[in-house]
């Protein structure tokens, strides 16, 4: 098993442009997420799954949008890339929808938005 | 969004020490407990899961003990080695959990040889 894998690993952007970051894995987890990582905030969730064609917002979901076509895949859409989006993304999955499940986290993307 | 706090932010440990630090989240619709070891340039990496008060957990040289009553879990590194450097991250999830786990800043451990 692959385990989950995102690309791409870097991608600099200019302001406005849009793009996607593309998260997949091969355990048929039901639960898929997308983090941000920032220095001095942590992990903050963006936009989580709970199946295909199911999909909901986090704590930070403003400029992304996500869709869940396969269970498999769960991209994570930039609209208008601002600045403030330059960031490293995390996407996870886990086996189930409850907490009491470990969750594995891809390799990550960091992006940059000039 | 749960309040998560975790002490000390940073520590400096000598290699052969011992040491521990601390999660703090609200014991309320508590529903599970998550310790994540992250090192630099990779990505977290699922230490433990714990559910259950007074639950206790054991991987090799470290180990874990959870109190929902009072929302507090301590994570503990026997024997330090300079590969335990790292940042470790714990996360609780609450209610049914279908959303995200809400994370700490996290605690980043320096081993000193």
């Amino acid at each position: 098993n692959a385990g989950v894998t995102q690309t791409p690993k870097f991608q600099v952007l200019k302001t406005g442009q849009s793009m996607t970051l593309q998260c997949a894995q091969d355990m048929n987890h039901e639960y898929m997420s997308w983090y941000r990582q920032d220095p001095g905030m942590g992990l903050r969730l963006i936009h989580y799954s709970v199946g295909a064609g199911i999909t909901d917002q986090g704590e930070v979901p403003n400029g992304y949008n996500v869709s869940r076509s396969t269970t498999e895949d769960f991209p994570l859409r930039l609209l208008s890339a601002a600045p403030s989006q330059t960031s490293v993304y995390f996407c996870a999955s886990r086996p189930g929808t409850r907490s009491v499940d470990e969750q594995f986290f891809g390799p990550g993307t960091r992006l940059t938005v000039l | 969004i749960l309040n998560v706090e975790q002490s000390p932010q940073s520590l400096h440990v000598q290699e052969g020490d011992s040491t521990n630090f601390t999660c703090s989240f609200p014991s309320s619709n508590f529903y599970a407990l998550h310790w994540y070891r992250w090192e630099t340039a990779k990505s977290p990496e699922a230490l433990f899961v714990m559910t259950l008060n007074g639950d206790e957990k054991k991987k090799g040289r470290i180990s874990a003990t959870l109190n929902t009553k009072e929302g507090y879990s301590y994570l503990y590194i026997k024997g330090s080695q300079p590969e335990d450097s790292a940042t470790y991250l714990c996360a609780p999830g609450s209610g049914g959990g279908a959303d995200g786990l809400t994370f700490g800043k996290g605690t980043h451990l320096i081993i000193q040889p």
